[in-house]
């Protein structure tokens, strides 16, 4: 089975931190997304990697980053912290060459800054 | 982006078929039809994926007519399990990337 694990279930974090949320996947997949999901908005792309270290923002980059030194790892970085940062994150993985849309995704990390 | 259009609740009981109809009017000749599942506080799963006609798998079937606007998920025999929201997603192929777009879905409640 495709397992993608992200560092956690639920993170609070101050105002004005910097905040690491890290996914990995087991299924040596080129592709890697960060998705944020807010009630009424859906799912919204942050940003996605299809190679180590390569990166492409997505819909709404702004007030984050990320780092892929691996593949299997996706970093998703809040350089300082805000609270309409505060939402569930999702990391989805996929082989470039697979079915097309069909992402795995990982269980979630509530994020609620303060 | 071809929009799509989903009931934003349905109800069933244990036992029955549900049959979820997405109408995406705009959908161009090189879009797939997706649909994914997602349990509360959980990633959404995909369940299925067509073009048209009718595709088949262990978890679904999915039912594309032939002028392709809208398309029906239908899942046999549903269990409490299967309470989740499930979204119909409609895009380009070769955009360049695979962007993920949903929108609200449509919360499925199974009961006893």
């Amino acid at each position: 089975d495709v397992k993608v694990t992200q560092s956690s279930r639920y993170l609070v974090k101050r105002t004005g931190e910097k905040v690491f949320l890290e996914c990995v996947q087991d299924m040596d997949h080129e592709n890697m997304f960060w998705y944020r999901q807010d009630p009424g908005l859906g799912l919204r792309l942050i940003y996605f990697s299809y190679d180590v270290k390569m990166k492409e923002k997505g819909d709404i980059p702004e007030g984050y980053s990320v780092s892929r030194e691996k593949k299997e790892r996706f970093s998703l970085i809040l350089e300082s912290a805000s609270t309409n940062q505060t939402s569930m994150y999702l990391c989805a993985s996929n082989h470039r060459t697979g079915i097309l849309y069909e992402q795995y995704f990982g269980p979630g990390t509530r994020l609620t800054v303060t | 982006l071809a929009k799509t259009t989903q009931p934003i609740s349905m109800d069933s009981y244990e036992g029955q078929e549900v049959n979820i109809t997405c109408s995406h009017n705009n959908i161009a000749t090189n879009d797939y039809i997706t649909w994914y599942q997602q349990f509360p506080s959980q990633g959404p799963r995909f369940i299925i994926q067509g073009y048209k006609t009718k595709v088949t798998n262990e978890v679904a079937s999915l039912f594309i007519p032939a002028d392709r606007k809208s398309s029906t998920l239908s899942l046999p025999r549903v269990s409490l399990s299967d309470t989740a929201v499930y979204y119909c997603l409609v895009d380009l192929m070769n955009t360049g990337f695979q962007k993920l777009v949903f929108g609200t879905g449509t919360r499925l409640l199974v009961s006893p």
